[in-house]
């Protein structure tokens, strides 16, 4: 069965340090979004991409974060300077075309740590 | 703005004793509504949804949930429990208020099932 992957599964970095965060949709999936769990509290809704560009993001996604499909198989999730505070599970989710009630496929996360 | 409650962030039963799992939603909008599970070191899967047809609804592994409108509530429920259930499970809700396709997410109950 097709199934969403990320990677890496864990990282552990440094304050202030780049982070990308990489899934790989499933093929035929058009509709991108990145969600993030924060150790104990809910998964909140980061961005969701369609059709080359962002569709929707939240007011958690600053201008520290940037999402990107660099080819025909990735979607990344960068971080420019991380901190403290983004010590999240991330979450890749994706959907096929067709019907707004579709249902998001998640990849198993990214768990980030920042020191 | 959408918003998911979950009652209870552990719930612990017997095998084969009924599972309940408590969810209520806020939306001004008619809502989309799921139940997702998470097993250990896994990602989010679909367990079932609601999506304005039939007001019961049956999922994967002998899940099912109730739309109850006048409740504002559509619990989970499994008639027995099996070893295999443990895990934690997500309700969120989905409105297209404005457009809007992000899943909101209540903070989840793990589920522990004893011998």
């Amino acid at each position: 069965e097709p199934e969403v992957t990320q990677t890496p599964s864990h990282q552990v970095t440094q304050m202030g340090q780049e982070v990308i965060l990489r899934c790989v949709p499933i093929s035929n999936h058009l509709y991108f979004y990145w969600y993030r769990q924060i150790l104990g509290q809910k998964v909140e809704f980061l961005v969701s991409f369609y059709n080359n560009e962002i569709s929707e993001k939240s007011e958690i996604f600053d201008d520290q974060f940037s999402v990107e499909r660099p080819d025909g198989s990735n979607f990344t999730l960068k971080i420019r300077s991380t901190k403290l505070e983004d010590s999240a599970m991330y979450f890749c989710a994706s959907r096929r075309a067709g019907g707004n009630t579709g249902e998001l496929f998640f990849g198993e996360g990214s768990r980030l740590t920042v020191l | 703005a959408q918003s998911v409650t979950q009652l209870g962030s552990h719930v612990s039963v017997s095998e084969g004793a009924l599972v309940l799992l408590r969810c209520n939603y806020s939306s001004s909008v008619p809502p989309y509504l799921f139940w997702y599970v998470q097993y250990p070191n896994q990602g989010l899967q679909l367990l079932l949804k609601y999506t304005s047809a039939a007001t019961l609804v049956k999922g994967i592994n002998g899940f099912e949930a109730e739309f109850k409108k006048s409740e504002t509530s559509f619990h989970l429920t499994k008639p027995s429990a099996h070893m295999s259930d443990a895990a934690e499970y997500f309700c969120a809700v989905r409105g297209d208020q404005g457009g809007s396709e992000k899943l909101v997410f209540g903070k989840g109950t793990k589920l522990t099932v004893n011998p």
